[in-house]
Formats: structure tokens, sequence, C-alpha cells
């Protein structure tokens, strides 16, 4: 049962553009969403997170809202950059710590 | 900061054979560390929570015999794939969480061939 859910399994935009990335839960016990960036044979690396008490946060080019009455979070990219196209994986916890994970979002910058 | 290494980076064995991946914590103390599995095309699935100095707890369908975890330190934990066959060919992440921290920071992951 999949209670992490990015749909959009591709997104293709053009460089200095914005970058919009979705992802939908069902686990109302979630309080902890994080959005990490992965290349083929590597390990994720952190980009941002959100607790439930906020809805938003910034941290340079990304920004992670959150609506928790839809539960439905957002990662923003802007400008995307080349160097951007990579996947994007959505995850969230509860108090367990334990991540579940969305099933990825490839993201294409074009020039 | 919060940098995790993974050893090794490729292994390639025999059936049958024991592989043990070590995961550490470079820069930061690592009282829970994870233990994830992912195959092509598809997502990361948690595998094991470990503990240090207790026991992992596995996930269900995990077979905690034949994933043996240790966690004895807080910057190293190992996995063990005993008796790899080829259905275990995989790519095994971990990753370690700080003391004060939700945030878990990933190891470049292990990718594991049994022919």
């Amino acid at each position: 049962d999949q209670q992490v859910k990015q749909n959009s399994p591709s997104l293709s935009v053009q460089e200095g553009r914005i970058s919009i990335l979705n992802c939908d839960y069902t686990n109302s016990m979630f309080d902890y969403f994080l959005w990490y960036k992965k290349y083929p044979a590597e390990g994720p690396t952190f980009l941002i997170s959100i607790s439930s008490i906020k809805d938003k946060n910034e941290d340079g080019r990304f920004t992670v809202f959150l609506n928790k009455s839809a539960k439905h979070l957002s990662l923003h990219i802007v400008p995307s950059q080349p160097g951007d196209s990579a996947v994007y994986f959505c995850a969230a916890s509860g108090n367990d710590y334990k991540l579940s994970f969305g099933a990825g979002t490839t993201v294409t910058v074009r020039a | 900061g919060a940098v995790v290494s993974q050893h090794p980076s490729w292994v390639i064995c025999k059936s049958g054979t024991s592989v043990k991946i070590e995961c550490r914590s470079l820069d930061f103390q690592a009282t829970t560390m994870f233990w994830y599995r992912q195959f092509p095309k598809q997502s990361l699935m948690l595998m094991a929570t470990s503990n240090e100095g207790s026991k992992a707890t596995y996930e269900q369908g995990v077979e905690k015999d034949k994933f043996l975890i240790n966690h004895a330190s807080l910057t190293l934990s190992t996995l063990t794939v005993t008796s790899a066959h080829p259905e275990d060919s995989s790519f095994y992440i971990c990753s370690a969480m700080g003391q004060y921290g939700e945030t878990q920071y990933f190891g470049p992951g292990t990718r594991l061939l049994v022919l």
C-alpha cells in the first residue's frame, strides 16, 4: 500500500523557469516531510524538509509547501538550472522516523 | 556536515556466499540507522531500523536471519546478506539520523550483484 504518491513520473522544464513537483500522502500520522534528490547509482541527497506545524519552508531556490487538510505537499524550484536534472523523491515519516518514499519524479531541465 | 559513507560501493559475489556492507556516519553520531533497498525503476523500500546497542527491527517481509544487522557503535552499522542468491541483487542504501534531528542522511549506496 503506497502511502506516499508522486503521480507525475517525469517533468520537463526550461532553464530559468519554475519546477513544481507534487506529492500526496494518505497516512494522517505523518508529521515530517522531506524532499530528496537522487542520481542513478547514488544515495539520495537531502534537499529540504517541513514539519506538520508549518505550511511553508524555504531554502534558497527550494520551497516546500504543505497542505495538511489536502494531505498534499509540493516542491518549487526557481529558477531551474541544468544541474537540477535528477530524480526527486518525496518522503514522509511519523513519530517512528521511518521514511515512506514516493515513486519519484524525474526532472529534466532544458537549456 | 552530515556525511554518511558506505563500503563497498560495488560487490559481485557467487551465490551462497555472504556479503557485509558497512555504513558509517563520518561527522555526527547516529543513534539510529536505517537500511533500504532499491530495485530498478522502483522507489526505496525500508528493510530495517538499526538502533545503537539494541537489536534491529525489521519490516514485514524482510528475513532477519538473511539480512543481519549490527549497530555496534554510534557511527557504524553493518548489513550482512547471508547466503546471497541472485534475487538479492539490488542497490542497498543506508541512512543515519542524529540524536537531535529527524532528517535522515543517506549513504552513496552499495550495488550488489549475486551471480
